[in-house]
């Protein structure tokens, strides 16, 4: 089955730094990817995606890129801010509703 | 539009006993999915129901079933309750679970079997 990885596990920034989360996906049936942020005490929030026929997509501070031959893709936040810290999940999924998750990064985005 | 609510949000139970837990989808979206969350295994795919069917089923045993009704609410149930079962719950629903399936998730259910 599909296997996910994530990396790093945790990663501590200066306010207005940048960060980036990589992962990598072994199935190459994969054609959706997502991100998700989760707060303490909350379920995940879906906060940028990305299809396979897609390289990069941004919205705002956040950036994701897909590299197929390599079957990497990358969260990138820009200008960092105390209320980005949480734990960051990447998925990936062949369609459909079955997510395969990464084991997650805890973001500590210090003032 | 409100998003997807899950009922109870704790819950406290005894190995042996069984639980059902109740995920309300967003209004208009028809496929519910259920994940279980763990500091060991992380999420993990439970399965997945649309139209009152279940259409994907990942890696668990028996014990674990689920059901949706025709208002697109769902239950998941387990039964025979064992101490690794102790997890947050979580539910996700999107429109129709197809293609490039956005999915939103819930703020789960936290089960504790003592």
């Amino acid at each position: 089955g599909e296997n996910v990885e994530q990396h790093p596990s945790t990663l501590s920034v200066q306010e207005g730094d940048s960060a980036v989360i990589k992962c990598t996906y072994s199935d190459s049936a994969s054609i959706y990817f997502p991100w998700y942020k989760q707060e303490l005490g909350k379920g995940p929030q879906l906060i940028i995606d990305i299809r396979s026929n897609v390289g990069e997509k941004k919205d705002q501070r956040i950036a994701v890129t897909l590299n197929k031959t390599a079957k990497h893709f990358s969260l990138h936040i820009t200008e960092t801010q105390p209320e980005d810290s949480a734990v960051y999940f990447c998925a990936a999924s062949r369609g459909g509703s079955r997510l395969t998750f990464g084991e997650g990064t805890q973001l500590t985005v210090n003032p | 539009k409100a998003g997807v609510t899950q009922t109870p949000r704790y819950l406290i139970k005894t190995r042996g006993q069984q639980v059902t837990l109740s995920c309300s989808p967003i209004s208009g979206h028809r496929s519910v999915s259920w994940y279980q969350q763990t500091p060991g295994q992380g999420l993990q795919f439970l399965f997945e129901y649309f139209s009152e069917t279940q259409r994907n089923k990942g890696n668990f045993p028996g014990r674990f079933s689920g059901r949706q009704f025709s208002n697109s609410r769902s239950e998941m149930n387990v039964s025979t309750l064992e101490l690794g079962d102790s997890a947050l719950y979580l539910c996700a629903s999107s429109p129709d679970g197809g293609g490039y399936n956005e999915q939103f998730f819930g703020p789960g259910t936290r089960l504790t079997v003592l």
